[in-house]
């Protein structure tokens, strides 16, 4: 079975530094990856997906991912964080067979505290 | 207004007693999934559900039940609620289209149960 692990339960970063969240996947065929944020009260949101392709991934609200095979590792970046980046993030992983069909597995989050 | 609504959003209630929280959706995908989350354990998949015809249990099912009434609305029961089933829970859609699906999940905004 797939597995998520990211190893930093709180991160603290200052508003415009750069920011790297840690994803490590454990699964033994092509995955599929995500990354979700969640702000407080709020449901989930999709940042950006691998699933193929270019391993370096673009989302939204100026994130981007690389997807290292031979780390499995999927970690998200960005250049310069504004406040309204404090969420909940959460790295999942579906399986190829079914593409996810039967739902993804999540890690247990890292929550970002952004500093003025 | 959502494509995925959760009802109700909040709701405090008492051990033994029975709940329900609904879920339906306007995105039209045949897939529906139920998930809990808690704080440092990110989300956890009690029920999913390929069609009205299919239902399948997840990781941390016991305690729930679920009902696939139509293709837009899903339920999940909790027949004698007890304090560790204080949780927010999540109701996600996903789109299966064979090879093109990658699993990606589209989420409720979230119910907050309290289990007094």
């Amino acid at each position: 079975a797939q597995s998520v692990t990211q190893p930093d339960i709180h991160i603290t970063v200052s508003e415009g530094a750069s920011l790297e969240l840690r994803c490590n996947y454990s699964y033994g065929a092509t995955p599929y990856l995500f990354w979700y944020v969640q702000s407080p009260g709020q449901g989930l949101q999709l940042l950006l997906k691998y699933f193929s392709g270019d391993t370096l991934v673009q989302g939204i609200k100026g994130f981007e991912a690389e997807f290292k095979r031979s780390q499995s590792s999927f970690n998200l970046r960005k250049p310069s964080v504004h406040w309204s980046d404090a969420a909940e993030y959460f790295c999942a992983v579906g399986a190829f067979s079914g593409g996810g069909a039967d739902g993804l597995t999540f890690g247990k989050g890292t929550h970002l505290i952004i500093q003025p | 207004d959502a494509d995925v609504t959760q009802t109700p959003r909040n709701r405090i209630t008492k051990t033994g007693k029975r709940i329900m929280l609904e879920c339906s959706q306007t995105k039209g995908h045949d897939r529906m999934y139920w998930y809990r989350q808690d704080p440092g354990l990110g989300l956890r998949l009690i029920y999913y559900s390929f069609d009205v015809k299919d239902i399948n249990k997840g990781e941390i099912s016991d305690g729930y039940s679920v009902s696939r009434q139509a293709q837009a609305k899903f339920s999940l029961s909790l027949e004698s609620a007890i304090p560790n089933q204080t949780a927010l829970y999540f109701c996600a859609t996903s789109d299966y289209k064979g090879l093109e699906n990658t699993g990606e999940l589209f989420f409720g905004e979230g119910s907050r149960l309290t289990v007094l």
